[in-house]
């Protein structure tokens, strides 16, 4: 079955420190991967995404992510966070020859002052 | 400039009322989705559509349904609504040319807020 694990549901991490959210993914055929970031009530906003060549992939606010394709990973980093990355974040994949997207159950980014 | 909206913002309903839950779109996407939003599960798809008069299940369909009549609107219909059914909605939309896949990026509504009395 395909799926996605992200490994912590919370992160609280202090303002100018570097982060890292942990996604793997689970699938028998090739994937394209996203980032969504979604603040306070509010939607999903997608925040970067591979759908192939380099495997490092960048947002315009600082946020990349590496898709390695050996450990079926997608993780999402930064080197410096700031308040206003507080949010929860969510990575999803589709698999090729599908419109769907599997979400994990998000990992909530909390940046302390 | 292209947008989705959904509407009402928040509703509250008691248990065994219908409801509806509007999503309208103006990107011109052929795809269109609703997603169910709850703490310690993420976002689950309730219903997809991939065109008119195409509409599918997905993985928490019981209780729900969609109609699509045009390319704009997915509205969601809960026949008789539930407390279980208390949660956030999003609608989505995607586009569908080109290769399969290759368009996959969904673009969110802003959530309808549902409470189930």
């Amino acid at each position: 079955a395909q799926s996605v694990t992200q490994l912590d549901s919370q992160v609280p991490v202090f303002e100018e420190a570097p982060v890292e959210l942990r996604c793997n993914y689970s699938s028998s055929v090739s994937v394209y991967l996203f980032w969504y970031v979604q603040y306070p009530n509010q939607g999903l906003q997608l925040l970067l995404k591979y759908l192939s060549g380099s495997t490092l992939v960048e947002s315009i606010n600082g946020f990349e992510a590496e898709f390695n394709k050996s450990q079926t990973s997608f993780h999402l980093r930064k080197p410096s966070v700031h308040i206003s990355d507080t949010a929860e974040y969510f990575c999803a994949f589709s698999g090729a020859g599908s419109y769907q997207l599997t979400f994990g159950k998000g990992t909530k980014l909390s940046v302390i002052p | 400039d292209a947008e989705i909206t959904q509407s009402p913002r928040h509703k509250i309903t008691e248990t065994g009322r219908q409801v509806t839950l509007a999503c309208h779109q103006t990107w011109n996407h052929n795809n269109m989705f609703w997603y169910r939003q709850d703490l310690g599960h993420g976002l689950r798809l309730i219903h997809y559509s991939y065109g008119v008069q195409d509409t599918n299940k997905g993985e928490v369909s019981d209780g729900y349904s969609v109609s699509r009549s045009n390319t704009e609107d997915l509205p969601l219909t809960l026949e008789s609504a539930a407390s279980s059914q208390t949660s956030v909605y999003f609608c989505a939309s995607s586009e569908s040319r080109g290769s399969v896949g290759v368009y996959n990026e969904q673009f969110f509504g802003p959530g309808t807020r549902l409470t189930v009395l």
